[in-house]
């Protein structure tokens, strides 16, 4: 059974650039969320999608944005990036019917220059 | 803002019960207790969580207290893989997971 899977692991961007990561979510998982992770603190959570709809947003600007696709895997694009925006991108999944409990992929390490 | 407060690192001898407190002094009558682990770079992992009753799971149990302010996670026999930063979360059915900056664990040999 297939957890969650994250591409790339790592990426390298300067500022000002645009950059997409993706997310594939556990096997019969239906709902999607996107952390920040900044260094030594706890992942701030950016927003969820469910049925191919973004259903809540954290305090992130619209640089943030998202998508998730009909097979329930998901892109999180940043714009016009910034040296602040360097962080672990986590992805997470959960169905929907089945409560809270969340399962997070291993991450990707975003450095903007 | 984390609707939880933990203390900022333990320590633990290998081999000894782990205990992890934590206070949720707001928590309402809805609103679950989750704890997650996250060691060095890796996503966090599921724990346990629980309501109001006590909880045991293959990983730890989750003692939560008669009026629901705190709750203690206890790894009964801790490793040294079991060093990793525990966040403990209070949280309502569909809401969104707020992390605080959660309990560094160190499991000494």
């Amino acid at each position: 059974d297939a957890g969650v899977t994250q591409s790339p692991t790592h990426l390298i961007k300067t500022r000002g650039q645009q950059v997409t990561l993706r997310c594939s979510p556990k096997s019969g998982h239906d709902t999607v969320s996107w952390y920040q992770q900044a260094l030594g603190q706890g992942p701030q959570f950016i927003f969820q999608y469910y049925e191919e709809e973004e259903r809540q947003r954290g305090n992130f600007p619209d640089r943030f944005s998202g998508h998730q696709f009909p097979n329930y895997s998901s892109e999180l694009n940043v714009n016009a990036l910034l040296l602040g925006d360097s962080a672990l991108y986590l992805c997470a999944s959960s169905l929907k019917a089945q409560g809270d409990e969340q399962f997070f992929g291993p991450g990707t390490r975003l450095t903007v220059l | 803002d984390a609707k939880t407060t933990q203390p900022t690192s333990m320590d633990c001898a290998e081999g000894r019960a782990a205990n992890l407190p934590c206070n949720h002094s707001t928590i309402s009558g809805n609103e679950y207790v989750y704890w997650y682990r996250q060691i060095h770079s890796q996503g966090p992992q599921y724990i346990i969580h629980g309501l109001k009753n006590n909880e045991t799971n293959e990983m730890a149990s989750l003692i939560i207290t008669e009026d629901r302010k705190s709750s203690t996670l206890i790894l009964p026999h801790a490793t040294l893989r079991d060093t990793a930063v525990y966040y403990c979360i209070v949280i309502d059915y569909g809401q969104n997971f707020v992390f605080g900056p959660g309990t560094r664990l160190s499991v000494l040999p």
